[in-house]
């Protein structure tokens, strides 16, 4: 069974650092990789998929990369703000039948964000 | 856009209830999955429906657990009878059979 390590499980940073999150997974055969950000007592919200065939992928102040030989990804969180205050989750793809398919996830890094 | 609509948000029920927890997928997706989160165990898959068919329910934990779609825009999580180490927060979540997932915002479970 595919499984799904996420380092730190809390974090706390000051407003401005970067930072980055780490996700780790046992098996390399992966369809793709994607980190969801969790606000409390909401849902998941997706922020970056990025398929095995890609490195890394790019949205505003966030950036993830995937090494799938080592299993690992990272999710850099440039500028942070205290909006970025949530959980950050990790999830992989494992298969793919009949259009749907089936998610593995981390259990999250708590981040923190202080003014 | 509603979303993804679960409902009830809160339930707490006693041991040995009955507990029904709905989910309305966004129109238009063909997929829809059930997921519980809880602190020592993360978010676990439940089972998934594709087109109204259950595809894969090895997550469900036991024979207490049953879940439905009758139709493309309705299904049900069904719990009978309820015991204390059901409650988590359980998410529904729906897919138009692309590579993203969209979350409902749960329903917190609390058996007493």
């Amino acid at each position: 069974k595919q499984e799904v390590t996420q380092i730190p499980a809390a974090l706390s940073v000051p407003e401005g650092e970067n930072l980055v999150l780490n996700c780790s997974f046992t098996d390399s055969a992966i369809y793709n990789l994607q980190w969801f950000r969790q606000d409390p007592g909401k849902g998941l919200t997706s922020l970056l998929l990025i398929q095995s065939s890609q490195r890394e992928q790019t949205s505003g102040r966030l950036n993830a990369s995937l090494d799938k030989s080592s299993g690992r990804s990272t999710l850099y969180i440039a500028a942070s703000q205290p909006g970025d205050s949530a959980t950050y989750l990790c999830a992989v793809r494992l298969s793919f039948v009949n259009s749907g398919y089936e998610l593995n996830f981390g259990k999250g890094t708590s981040l923190l964000v202080t003014p | 856009d509603a979303g993804v609509i679960q409902s009830p948000r809160h339930e707490v029920t006693e041991m040995g209830q009955e507990v029904t927890l709905r989910c309305k997928p966004i129109s238009g997706h063909n997929s829809l999955f059930w997921y519980r989160q809880t602190m020592m165990r993360g978010l676990e898959l439940l089972i998934y429906f594709n087109n109204n068919v259950p595809i894969d329910d090895s997550g469900m934990p036991e024979d207490r657990f049953s879940a439905k779609m009758p139709n493309a825009s309705f299904s049900t999580l069904k719990i009978q009878p309820s015991e204390p180490r059901d409650s988590a927060v359980y998410f529904c979540a729906s897919s138009p059979g692309s590579f993203t997932q969209y979350f409902g915002p749960g329903t917190r479970l609390t058996v007493l």
